[in-house]
């Protein structure tokens, strides 16, 4: 079975513009979520994604958004990047959602510049 | 402010040692506390848990859940050096939804 892919994998901007980043899950599972990885603030919760709805969101500027298609894919939007957004973007997928087994994509590493 | 806190921040043993990493949480709403293991990239699961007092295991890992005094234990006995990686303990509960909060991690190195 074929693990969650991310792309790209890694990426360079420069502030104030616009960046989508693309998770596709395990075949079956239904639930994306999307997580920031940041030497200083660890590991942090974006969203969750579950048949195309919006389930579950954390405590990150309307900047940040996302969207789930019909064949579970799921793609990430940040808009007016700033430096502090430069990270490790992470999705993982589930088949029911984030408190049951997830599944991790590689990553995206992202630099603002 | 709900906040996980993760002890100790990093730890060094030889092989062959008994560790507990400990994960305590002040979160409203408790739902369940998930253990993962990060060593390269991307967590991989190892646990769940929603019940005080209910060992989960796996092979020379386990982990244990208070909700009385908030707080679980992943213990791993017999290290071995492929058990270096940062141990991160997550807490899931309701807030207008569901929302999840990472402690920073434990670093473990396991030297032969």
């Amino acid at each position: 079975k074929a693990g969650v892919t991310q792309t790209p994998r890694y990426l360079i901007k420069t502030r104030g513009q616009q960046v989508t980043l693309s998770c596709s899950p395990i075949s079956g599972h239904r639930s994306v979520s999307w997580y920031q990885q940041t030497p200083g603030q660890g590991l942090q919760f974006l969203f969750e994604y579950f048949s195309e709805t919006q389930r579950n969101k954390g405590n990150f500027p309307g900047r940040f958004s996302g969207r789930q298609f019909s064949n579970s894919r799921s793609e990430m939007n940040v808009s007016t990047l700033e430096l502090g957004d430069s990270a490790l973007y992470l999705c993982a997928s589930s088949l029911w959602g984030t408190s049951y087994e997830q599944y991790f994509g590689p990553g995206t590493r992202l630099t603002v510049t | 402010e709900d906040k996980v806190v993760q002890s100790p921040l990093s730890l060094v043993v030889h092989e062959g040692d008994t560790v507990t990493l400990n994960c305590s949480y002040e979160v409203t709403n408790f739902r369940s506390l998930l253990w993962y293991k990060q060593e390269k990239k991307a967590p991989t699961f190892l646990f769940m848990l929603t019940s005080s007092g209910i060992e989960k295991k796996s092979g020379r890992l386990s982990s244990i859940l208070d909700k009385k005094e908030l707080f679980s234990i992943l213990n791993i006995t017999a290290t071995q050096t492929g058990d270096s990686a940062v141990y991160l303990c997550a807490v899931e509960f309701n807030q207008a939804g569901t929302a999840l909060i990472f402690g920073k991690g434990t670093t473990l190195s396991v030297s032969s």
